[in-house]
């Protein structure tokens, strides 16, 4: 069974601060995939890397796919309170499906 | 800009009741699933489908059945409704955007409670 564990669980920051969040498993994705939540909504794609080590830029937010495509990570860098919500990462699990990892909930304040 | 929308953003149903949820999106996407989200456990695929009267099981079916006549919409029916499916409820669409990689664009959702 293939397994997304993310941490920390939760995250609570001031404005400014840098912070960065990881996605791990023991298996090998095709692709992964980086989601924003907020309350009330559902999940909004930010991101999707392919490549083991690509790095990819979404304004301050720097994500990462590791050289062997088992984890990633995102960074943020000078955190708004804008980025405040769940962020869920997901890999390509068989052809249409994603598994997805257990979130982590980050909460920037002003 | 992609839209998936669902029937109703909250519903309380009564244990043994038989719920439909319905879901719609209006980009032609091929694919089309609907996940359960609950607290510590992420979301979990319970069906998906790859065309219309085409389904597939996900990692937790049971107590669950889909139906897809039209591309554009996925239903989901809890056959008899019962507490421990209490959840939010999210459907998705997708596209193939290249390399190995399919698009999933979320609806709102829906928040059931089974009383």
């Amino acid at each position: 069974t293939q397994l997304l564990e993310q941490s920390p669980q939760f995250l609570s920051i001031q404005e400014g601060e840098n912070l960065t969040v990881y996605c791990n498993s023991s298996s090998v994705f095709s692709s992964l995939q980086w989601y924003r939540q907020e309350p009330g909504e559902g999940p909004v794609l930010l991101v999707t890397v392919v490549t083991g080590g690509e790095v990819k830029k979404l304004k301050r937010l720097t994500f990462q796919f590791g050289d062997a495509r088992k984890d990633s990570s995102l960074h943020i860098t000078a955190a708004q309170t804008g980025d405040t919500g769940l962020y869920l990462c997901a890999g390509a699990s068989g052809t249409y499906k994603y598994i997805f990892g257990t979130g982590t909930r980050l909460k920037v304040l002003a | 800009d992609v839209k998936v929308t669902q029937s109703s953003r909250y519903l309380v149903k009564r244990t043994g009741e038989k719920v439909f949820l319905e879901c719609v999106q209006d980009m032609d996407h091929e694919n089309m699933f609907w996940y359960r989200q609950d607290p510590g456990l992420g979301l979990r695929l319970i069906y998906f489908s790859y065309d219309v009267k085409m389904k597939e099981k996900g990692d937790i079916p049971e107590g669950y059945s889909v139906s897809r006549e039209k591309k554009e919409r996925f239903s989901l029916i809890l056959e008899s409704a019962s507490t421990n499916q209490t959840s939010m409820y999210l459907c998705a669409s997708s596209f193939f955007s290249g390399t190995n990689s399919y698009e999933q664009y979320f609806g709102p959702g829906t928040r059931l409670t089974v009383t």
